[in-house]
């Protein structure tokens, strides 16, 4: 148990839904990641957050938002969902920003999102 | 942006076989880690290793920053030890990301 927990473990939705994931860090971390995985690819990095402000960006959709709340969680939210929506979107925490010395990144078990 | 290359990509073993994952990226980094991907999805952390060489059982790690690579050792595998590999490195450039490698899908017979 990496300590992060992520919520709906598992979703299917219709395409034009709004879905929001949900992710708590481990106790302690102040950074939260977020990342997408489409079937049998790489994980692609969608947006980063340290301490409540936005940290980092990638390739994140502009149908996709997210937010780090002040009990450090976190949501992501995506609209108007198309079928190559559906994949596995993984949020990780670590304590410090990406480039500090020894700042792990841990990994929830992420939320499985099917688009129909 | 930094570039992250795994080699190889698809690996097959017979169980008890020695193998050496690599990991080349094309900026300097100062945080890397890997990650072996379960077939059932779940990314476990394997090493913190942005420099040095690090042991954990079977596994070992190496990551020589200057010239741009680390490698994962797995010794006597496991058919547990099957699914994908990933290294995931944080570049000094200041893109503030941590960026996944391409992956070593690695099966391991019985």
């Amino acid at each position: 148990d990496s300590g992060v927990t992520q919520t709906p473990k598992h979703l299917i939705t219709a395409t034009g839904q709004r879905v929001t994931l949900r992710c708590s860090p481990r106790s302690g971390d102040l950074s939260v990641y977020w990342y997408q995985q489409s079937l049998d690819q790489g994980l692609q990095f969608l947006i980063q957050y340290y301490n409540g402000e936005e940290r980092a960006k990638g390739n994140i959709l502009e149908r996709f938002s997210a937010q780090q709340f002040p009990d450090l969680h976190s949501e992501l939210n995506l609209s108007s969902l198309e079928l190559g929506d559906s994949a596995l979107y993984f949020c990780a925490s670590s304590a410090r920003t990406g480039g500090s010395s020894g700042n792990t990144i841990y990994f929830g078990e992420g939320s499985w999102l099917t688009v129909v | 942006g930094i570039q992250v290359e795994q080699s190889p990509p698809d690996l097959i073993l017979q169980e008890g076989a020695n193998s050496t994952l690599r990991c080349n990226f094309s900026d300097s980094v100062n945080n890397l880690q890997w990650f072996h991907q379960n077939p059932w999805g779940q990314l476990i952390n394997l090493f913190y290793i942005p420099s040095g060489t690090k042991q954990n059982g079977r596994l070992s790690a190496t990551t020589v920053a200057t010239e741009r690579y680390s490698l994962l050792y797995i010794s006597s595998s496991q058919t547990t030890d099957s699914g994908v590999y990933f290294c995931a490195v944080y570049s000094t450039s200041g893109t503030y990301k941590y960026i996944f490698g391409t992956g070593t899908r690695l099966k391991v017979l019985a």
